[in-house]
């Protein structure tokens, strides 16, 4: 399996809402990653976590909140978003940085 | 973290070679340069990538300057299928760290 597979594809949510987007890999990779990416724009680097520990968190507001449940599985958690936070979001895995990053398809994440 | 910069778009024919720039100045020893190129916002696709030596795949060449501050990606013969916004990524293995520059807008014409 050389996927990084993301869940749900689309997912429109409330301001008031509570949701949570789903990132899993099996290569055995040791680092995942999540990116915001808006229109027409490069992504955004939001966390890294090496060995299911956050390494990186780039100053992203406490809306988002991730998870690392075990060495396969990502989970971004999402509480009282607001519009201007309707973006793609993507996960990427690596085994190691040097090596690159396999891209996940993304979510795409409207707010309304 | 280095910064890259690119050509906001190119257009290539069917079939010749494109050659995507990259200017990576501030890049330093422990940084990898890596293109990727994402098509309809799909997921960023890897192309390929080297430290300091030429690189070449079934997708592409990478030519790296001698000193490091500019690379060029060459997609031998470019087809309609190559239309895509083309990113240069330093990655510093140190702090698993990247940054995305604005890309390159592709489009193949027939």
């Amino acid at each position: 399996d050389t996927e990084v597979t993301q869940t749900p594809k689309h997912l429109v949510m409330g301001m008031t809402n509570k949701k949570s987007l789903k990132c899993e890999q099996h290569m055995g990779h040791r680092a995942m990653y999540w990116y915001k990416q808006k229109a027409k724009k490069p992504p955004e680097l939001m966390f890294v976590y090496s060995y299911e520990k956050l390494s990186i968190n780039e100053s992203v507001p406490s809306r988002f909140s991730p998870e690392c449940p075990n060495s396969s599985l990502l989970n971004l958690h999402l509480h009282a978003l607001q519009p201007e936070d309707s973006a793609l979001y993507l996960c990427a895995s690596s085994q190691e940085p040097r090596y690159g990053y396999t891209f996940g398809s993304g979510t795409r994440l409207t707010v309304v | 973290d280095a910064k890259t910069t690119q050509p906001p778009s190119m257009d290539c024919a069917e079939g010749r070679a494109a050659n995507l720039p990259c200017n990576h100045s501030t890049i330093s020893g422990n940084e990898y340069v890596y293109w990727y190129r994402q098509i309809h916002s799909q997921g960023p696709q890897y192309i390929i990538h080297g430290l300091k030596n030429n690189e070449t795949n079934e997708m592409a060449s990478l030519i790296i300057t001698e000193d490091r501050k500019s690379s060029t990606l060459i997609l031998p013969h470019a087809t309609l299928r190559d239309t895509a916004v083309y990113y240069c990524i330093v990655i510093n293995t140190n702090a698993g760290k990247s940054t995305f520059g604005d890309g390159t807008t592709l489009t193949v014409k027939p």
